[in-house]
């Protein structure tokens, strides 16, 4: 069945540092592809969204490619803010009846 | 202004009671979803409706049973309360599972 991925729990950063979150896919679909974020206290919004037509999505300062050999995509920015903590999935969308979320991977940024 | 909104934002409710958990959305989203967040768990799906018809289930209990009184609703019971269902309850809706879902602030329920 169709399936997302995201390995990294947690992880911590200081400021202007690199980011660098991957996810892996399963589909049988041409998948539709989500970041979201969540801040606390808030349900989850939508940061990027990435199509097979298009290949990457860019953001805020933050951008989302994909690679369809690899079945994975990725998440990064150049420069993180102590403002970007944050929880951050990954989700798979297709033809399905609902978006699949990732696990999550938490985000920490340490001035 | 809120366009998914969720009642109420808190509540406490004792073991083996039942609960209403309510959500109205203003996007004109023809789909609706419910999802939980635990400290126990990342953010888990479990139910998908589409024209006021349940599209998905992923929830395994019978205690929880999703209500469409009208379109732009969906509503959620949940029976025999248990402490295992602490947990926040976000309500959300989008046109399509290929496009982006819009989330409510979620109802924060803790049972005692």
């Amino acid at each position: 069945g169709d399936s997302v991925t995201q390995m990294q729990g947690q992880v911590t950063l200081s400021e202007d540092d690199f980011l660098f979150i991957n996810c892996t896919y399963s589909t049988t679909w041409y998948p539709t592809l989500f970041w979201y974020v969540q801040y606390p206290g808030e349900g989850p919004q939508l940061l990027l969204k990435v199509t097979t037509a298009n290949n990457k999505g860019i953001s805020r300062g933050f951008e989302a490619t994909y690679d369809k050999g690899t079945t994975s995509f990725h998440l990064q920015k150049a420069s993180v803010q102590e403002s970007d903590s944050a929880v951050y999935y990954c989700v798979l969308g297709d033809s399905g009846t609902y978006q699949r979320f990732g696990t999550g991977t938490k985000l920490q940024v340490v001035p | 202004d809120p366009k998914i909104i969720q009642k109420p934002k808190y509540l406490v409710a004792v073991t083996g009671s039942e609960k209403i958990l309510i959500c109205e959305q203003y996007l004109g989203h023809n789909a609706m979803y419910w999802y939980r967040q635990s400290a126990k768990k990342p953010l888990e799906f479990m139910f998908s409706y589409s024209y006021q018809k349940l599209m998905d289930n992923q929830t395994a209990s019978s205690r929880f049973q999703p209500q469409s009184s009208k379109k732009n609703h969906l509503d959620l019971q949940i029976t025999a309360l248990k402490p295992d269902d602490s947990a926040t309850y976000f309500c959300a809706s989008s046109q399509g599972a290929s496009t982006e879902v819009f989330f409510g602030k979620g109802t924060r329920l803790t049972v005692v």
